[in-house]
């Protein structure tokens, strides 16, 4: 069973700051992409990333593959409240596989 | 453009009374359809996911079910509510598995 394993689960910062979240897994992944959930909605995918040690940027956050595709990271710079919602990373498959979801990291971002 | 509608949105039903939540897509063809459990502020749980017409994948033991008759319709359904089904809940499409799109969600309530 191919499982994502998040961290942290709960990040409460202030305006400003920086932050990393991780995801990390012993599975490969062909890919993997991240999303962001805010009350009460369905998960917005950010980015998708398929190469081993990609690095994509969106305005202040900054997404990585791993070398050996098992693992990712979301790093937010100056994290503002807007950024604020339930970041879960999600791994594909080759062929018909389900995808796999993290288990969530939930962050707050205060003024 | 592909879009995904869910519905309703709300929904509160008394414990035994049955369930039917449905889900289309537009713009697209044969897209794998899923259908997601969330727990408050957490992640994502994987209850069926369809190749096909007709073609449904349990995930886990549970009080529902699931239909695909057409190409871009599932439904999500149950004979009897249990409390225990309260939650939100989500319909995804994705194509080659490479990111999911999701609708809006469905938060049930079984009292």
């Amino acid at each position: 069973t191919q499982l994502l394993e998040q961290s942290p689960q709960f990040l409460s910062i202030q305006e400003g700051e920086n932050l990393t979240v991780y995801c990390n897994s012993s599975s490969v992944f062909s890919s993997l992409q991240w999303y962001r959930q805010e009350p009460g909605e369905g998960p917005v995918l950010l980015v998708t990333v398929v190469t081993g040690g990609e690095v994509k940027k969106l305005k202040r956050l900054t997404f990585q593959f791993g070398d050996a595709r098992k693992d990712s990271s979301l790093h937010i710079t100056a994290a503002q409240p807007g950024d604020t919602g339930l970041y879960l990373c999600a791994g594909g498959g080759t062929g018909f596989q389900k995808l796999v979801f993290g288990t969530g990291t939930r962050l707050l971002v205060s003024p | 453009s592909q879009t995904i509608h869910q519905w309703p949105a709300t929904l509160v039903q008394p414990v035994g009374s049955p369930l039917s939540l449905e889900c289309t897509v537009e713009g697209t063809s044969n897209p794998n359809l899923y259908w997601y459990r969330q727990a408050a502020g957490r992640g994502l749980q994987l209850l069926f996911y369809s190749v096909g017409i007709g073609q449904i994948s349990s995930e886990v033991p549970q009080n529902l079910s699931a239909s695909r008759p057409q190409d871009r319709q599932f439904i999500l359904s149950s004979k009897k509510l249990l409390l225990s089904d309260s939650g939100f809940y989500l319909c995804a499409w994705s194509d080659l598995n490479t990111e999911a799109f999701f609708g809006q969600g469905t938060r049930l309530t079984v009292v």
